[in-house]
């Protein structure tokens, strides 16, 4: 079924850790995006992809690095994790589909990843 | 500077009562206009857009473009409506394919 995925759905993990966020999508879609998300608040995006080997930076500064080597699968990952790190992100992919009144770029969400730094 | 914003942070309104929900952006060129819902323990998903003037799940949207305003209305509110709403303009002009989120409002609608 296709489907965006996202692993792992929680993670507690200590200061200074390397980490990686994967996300996968089998949509067969190009444009992928990563959001951070506080509980209740705004989304800002921090990474997105126009497709393999195209990454670029979101409007929130992020100390997050991506990678784009297959159309499907663009993990996230924190080198050194901090407490300042601790939030919800999100995992995006969207394609250009059918709806009234015309063909809408529409954005297709993961369950997310909820990270805690201690 | 492309911005969107969503006065309300938090609505309560009563089930049965009609409730809107503000949007306003500022952005150049005709911007493409969506709103998102995002239910309790599910994920972010796309509600309706402005070109489609339908009506999704009893909401309907309002885009006026001399107050920059695309508000989010339904007649008579009911408990499964609450929910977090985002309302997300995407540029027709950008050079990516890249969609604004607002802060969110979040819908309670009280028995």
């Amino acid at each position: 079924e296709a489907d965006i995925y996202q692993t792992p759905r929680y993670l507690v993990i200590g200061t200074g850790k390397k980490i990686t966020l994967e996300c996968s999508q089998t949509m067969g879609h190009d444009k992928m995006y990563w959001y951070q998300q506080d509980p209740g608040m705004e989304l800002h995006l921090i990474h997105y992809s126009y497709g393999v080997n195209s990454t670029e930076k979101g409007d929130l500064s992020s100390e997050s690095t991506v990678s784009r080597i297959r159309t499907e699968h663009f993990p996230l990952t924190l080198e050194s994790a901090r407490p300042s790190h601790t939030s919800q992100y999100l995992c995006a992919s969207s394609e250009y589909i059918g709806l009234a009144g015309g063909r809408g770029l529409v954005q297709f969400f993961g369950p997310g990843t909820r990270l805690t730094v201690l | 500077a492309q911005r969107v914003t969503q006065p309300e942070k938090l609505l309560s309104v009563f089930k049965g009562a009609p409730v809107e929900l503000k949007c306003n952006y500022s952005y150049s060129g005709s911007p493409e206009l969506f709103w998102y819902v995002q239910y309790s323990r599910q994920r972010l998903q796309l509600l309706l857009r402005h070109i489609s003037r339908e009506s999704i799940k009893g909401f309907t949207a309002d885009l006026n473009k001399g107050e920059t305003s695309f508000h989010l209305k339904k007649p008579f509110a009911q408990e499964e409506d609450s929910a977090m709403y985002y309302c997300a303009p995407r540029g027709r002009k950008t050079s990516y394919d890249k969609v604004i989120f607002g802060p969110g409002t979040s819908l309670s609608v009280i028995p």
